[in-house]
């Protein structure tokens, strides 16, 4: 089955510093790769996704990025702000299901 | 609003009970899973279900059974708890006519068994 490597584990930047967090997947099968955000105790919520036949995709602040050929994807976010701090999880789709990353714990320091 | 309903959202239990936790949408779709959360693992599949007569297993579902009751309704059973099955549980749902492979979350059941 699939399987999604995550990193890193937890990101400590300044506001207004960039952040970026990588994951590698291992399914070449997989064609769509989303980005939920999970404030301290709520839901996860999608924040951008991208799928397998485009390489890039911005919104806004925050951007991902996707390597089918290394079978790698990132999620980029520029002028980081105190309300940006929460855990990332990246995830990889195939045949319906969603296989996810363990997760990345971004803190925005003011 | 459209929404993912779950069903009871915090239970504190024994081990050996039997604990249901229920699910419920009003947006229409119908894929429906079931999460789970434990610090640092992410969010493992347990069960999903793509119609009312399919039923999946995910990468955990031992100690899990499952039931579609409705397009709406999705119930996640363990039938005698233990205590590593305390976790945060999510349900979720889905759709494949959209072509959009974006999940919808429950608020969670937080489950505790001693």
């Amino acid at each position: 089955g699939e399987n999604v490597e995550q990193h890193p584990s937890t990101l400590s930047v300044q506001e207004g510093d960039s952040a970026v967090i990588k994951c590698t997947y291992s399914d070449s099968a997989s064609n769509y790769f989303p980005w939920y955000k999970q404030e301290l105790g709520k839901r996860p919520q999608l924040i951008i996704d991208i799928r397998s036949n485009v390489g890039e995709k911005k919104d806004q602040r925050i951007a991902v990025t996707l390597n089918k050929t290394a079978k790698h994807f990132s999620l980029h976010i520029t002028e980081t702000q105190p309300e940006d701090s929460a855990v990332y999880f990246c995830a990889a789709r195939n045949a319906g299901k969603s296989t996810f990353g363990d997760g990345t714990t971004l803190t925005v320091k003011p | 609003d459209a929404d993912v309903t779950q069903t009871p959202r915090n239970r504190i239990t024994k081990t050996g009970k039997r604990i249901m936790l229920e699910c419920s949408q009003t947006k229409g779709h119908d894929r429906m899973y079931w999460y789970r959360q434990d610090p640092g693992l992410g969010l493992r599949l347990i069960y999903y279900s793509f119609d009312v007569k399919d039923i999946n297993k995910g990468e955990i579902s031992d100690g899990y059974s499952v039931s579609r009751q409705a397009q709406a309704k999705f119930s996640l059973s363990l039938e005698s708890a233990i205590p590593n099955q305390t976790a945060l549980y999510f349900c979720a749902t889905g759709e494949e006519r959209t072509n959009t492979g974006e999940l919808f979350f429950g608020e969670g059941s937080r489950l505790t068994v001693l």
